[in-house]
């Protein structure tokens, strides 16, 4: 019964590759976001998401491409990887788009680009 | 932009001891302002939230904040340090996107929470 959950936990990639994660929540949220964690721990959005339509873009490189085939998902791909993107990356939703009742993290994905 | 400042990347406690968690706020419109907690390669988990109502909130594992508007602050404290509470705390402030109907959470730097046996 997970409330948002993502997958893969782990991935590990070469340079110049090009790989997704994935992002499902099952709160009935209307509004998903993808947060990136840096080596230094600090977080900043990358997206938000609002029954499937973007909200925030955040200054992302284009290599960047969410997706939200329903209000539940919300994937995030990414091209040409490179070794600056390696970090953690959370994707998070909330019911209202103020986060009056929070925001709900999931665990994760650590990804590292060699 | 609304902003969060948190005073302190590292604070070391003993067991047993009061932990105060410094937090500042910027923001040109009540905020609703917020405490995660994160423990090692585990996601954020909210220990609370200040969201204009009363102005010490209670949260999850004992801890609690007091929403300070004259200091622009939302310090947290909790009475009596765990070593299971070792981990980083990070303070967090929602707004509104200009021009959208979205909105964001910006987060403080991040305080490392070290309790001593």
């Amino acid at each position: 019964d997970t409330a948002v959950s993502q997958t893969p936990k782990y991935l590990v990639t070469q340079m110049g590759n090009d790989k997704s994660i994935k992002c499902e929540q099952n709160l009935g949220h209307d509004t998903m976001y993808w947060y990136k964690q840096d080596s230094k721990k600090f977080l900043k959005i990358m997206f938000s998401y609002n029954n499937k339509e973007l909200i925030i873009n955040e200054t992302v490189p284009n290599r960047f491409s969410p997706k939200s085939p329903d209000k539940a998902h919300l994937n995030l791909h990414i091209n040409s990887l490179e070794l600056g993107d390696s970090a953690v990356y959370f994707c998070a939703s909330s019911q209202e788009g103020r986060g009056y009742y929070g925001y709900t993290f999931g665990s994760g994905t650590r990804l590292t680009v060699v | 932009a609304q902003s969060v400042t948190q005073l302190g990347s590292h604070v070391s406690v003993s067991e047993g001891a009061l932990v105060l968690l410094r937090c500042n706020y910027s923001s040109s419109v009540p905020p609703y302002l917020f405490w995660y907690v994160q423990y090692p390669n585990q996601g954020l988990q909210l220990l609370l939230k200040y969201t204009s109502a009363a102005t010490l909130v209670k949260g999850i594992n004992g801890f609690e904040a007091e929403f300070k508007k004259s200091e622009t602050s939302f310090h947290l404290t909790k009475p009596s340090a765990h070593m299971s509470d070792a981990a980083e705390y990070f303070c967090a402030v929602s707004e509104w996107v200009a021009g959208t109907s979205g909105s964001r959470l910006t987060f403080g730097e991040g305080t490392q929470l070290t309790v001593n046996p």
